[in-house]
């Protein structure tokens, strides 16, 4: 079954309005959750890398301002698009592998949330 | 991150095999070699990884070049329902905090 889920699955919204997704981890603790952006007929692109009880690392390009990251405990991870505009509209997609693991582990995807914004 | 580079397409029929390529020329000896499908509307879904032996799951297999510089993901009997993008990528201790980058993958066509 599903290791990590995501919330919500879509949503529409007009423009200017800030929506929240959230990431869990359901069986295990995350300190490190990540955040994608997928455009249509495009492959992932990584927007961040959250740190629970730490500032997220934001990759070049991406604006922290406007996507707020937030890992409160190790088993969360919410990402905000502040002022969403029609730009914004992606799919988002977060990741995470479990703790005390390297590079020969699996990374744990959630469903991702379709965010269309008017 | 070490590059990785795999044909944008390929088309199988279905109950065949499928051997889906990838070439890592760069490679560094401490880079597993990682495959993830992404069917459509759906988040990756990791299917595979190696490091230098040939690798067999549930899923798929796993074929290694000796000198590592590729690598094929061997599909036994494809079905409808493996149609998806394929994504091969490096992992290793170059970089930081495990994140995975992604090329454009292979889309996958399973013709019934």
């Amino acid at each position: 079954g599903a290791v990590v889920s995501q919330h919500p699955s879509w949503v529409i919204c007009k423009s200017g309005t800030s929506v929240k997704i959230e990431c869990r981890s359901l069986d295990f603790q995350a300190t490190t959750m990540f955040w994608y952006r997928q455009f249509p007929k495009q492959s992932l692109m990584l927007m961040a890398t959250s740190n629970e009880g730490s500032k997220a690392t934001y990759e070049q390009g991406v604006e922290k301002d406007k996507f707020l990251i937030n890992h409160a405990s190790l088993t969360l991870s919410t990402l905000t698009v502040t002022s969403a505009h029609p730009e914004d509209s992606s799919f988002y997609i977060c990741s995470a592998t479990r703790p005390g693991q390297g590079f020969n582990q699996p990374q744990h995807f959630g469903d991702g949330t379709r965010l269309s914004i008017l | 991150d070490a590059k990785t580079t795999q044909p944008n397409s390929m088309e199988s029929n279905e109950e065949e095999p499928v051997h889906l390529p990838c070439n890592h020329s760069t490679i560094s000896g401490t880079d597993y070699i990682h495959w993830y499908r992404q069917l459509p509307s759906q988040g990756p879904e990791y299917v595979i990884h190696g490091l230098t032996s040939n690798v067999n799951n549930r899923m798929a297999s796993l074929a290694i070049a000796e000198d590592r510089k590729s690598s094929t993901l061997i599909l036994h009997r494809a079905t409808l329902r493996d149609a998806a993008v394929y994504y091969c990528i490096l992992r290793g201790p170059r970089g930081s905090n495990y994140k995975l980058t992604f090329g454009k993958g292979t889309l996958l066509t399973v013709n019934p």
